[in-house]
């Protein structure tokens, strides 16, 4: 599976966009791109993912770039609860032995 | 609906013991899949599970083992306990093992 790059962490204000970027530039044409956070001593949530096209949900945005080697998960309006760990996951459809990083620690502060 | 449940929560066990945990999927879930997370290796992966079957493993020695039962619960299995297997063991489930997943709480093992 290909491996992805996320900064360590980053800061948010609240109400605010939340822009999280993911470098995967070894993805295969069939591989996806998952997000999934995980809020202190809870298990990972799982948010979003897409193929190549922007999808979006109740939760988040997904952009991918058009080459498909990084893409953005934006928050659109953070809350202080969107503080967590969010991880940036390349992986097929099915079958999935999801590879964790060490993802990116988001702090929202008001 | 009701989520992933994972039991027990907590467990304390010794060395040299083994332990089973147990996870029942979201209803009509069958793919049920296991990590381990320990502050300094992160989220690992152990296996997946599928209709019965083991569909994928991760690189955990045979120590640690599942199954899943028809019903598509599934429980793992880790025999002669180390302090290195004090971790939180997270288990999630899809319809068919396709990537979004849902985790459970977790449980966590301490080995003294």
């Amino acid at each position: 599976d290909a491996k992805t790059t996320q900064p360590p962490s980053m800061d948010c204000a609240e109400g605010r966009a939340a822009n999280l970027p993911c470098n995967h530039s070894t993805i295969s044409g069939n591989e996806y791109v998952y997000w999934y956070r995980q809020i202190h001593s809870q298990g990972p949530q799982y948010i979003i993912h897409g193929l190549k096209n922007n999808e979006t949900n109740e939760m988040a945005s997904l952009i991918i770039t058009e080459d498909r080697k990084s893409s953005t998960l934006i928050l659109p309006h953070a809350t202080l609860r969107d503080t967590a760990v969010y991880y940036c996951i390349v992986g097929r459809e099915y079958g999935n032995k999801l590879v964790f990083g060490a993802g990116t620690i988001l702090r929202v502060k008001s | 609906k009701a989520g992933v449940t994972q039991t027990p929560r907590y467990l304390i066990k010794t060395r040299g013991q083994q332990v089973t945990l147990s996870c029942s999927p979201i209803s009509g879930h069958r793919s049920v899949s296991w990590y381990q997370q320990t502050p300094g290796q992160g989220l690992q992966f152990l296996f997946e599970y599928f209709s019965e079957t083991q569909r994928n493993k991760g690189n955990f020695p045979g120590r640690f083992s599942g199954r899943q039962f028809s019903n598509s619960r599934s429980e793992m299995n880790v025999s002669t306990l180390e302090l290195g297997d004090s971790a939180l063991y997270l288990c999630a489930s899809s319809l068919a093992g396709e990537g979004g997943y849902t985790f459970g709480s977790g449980t966590r093992l301490t080995v003294v």
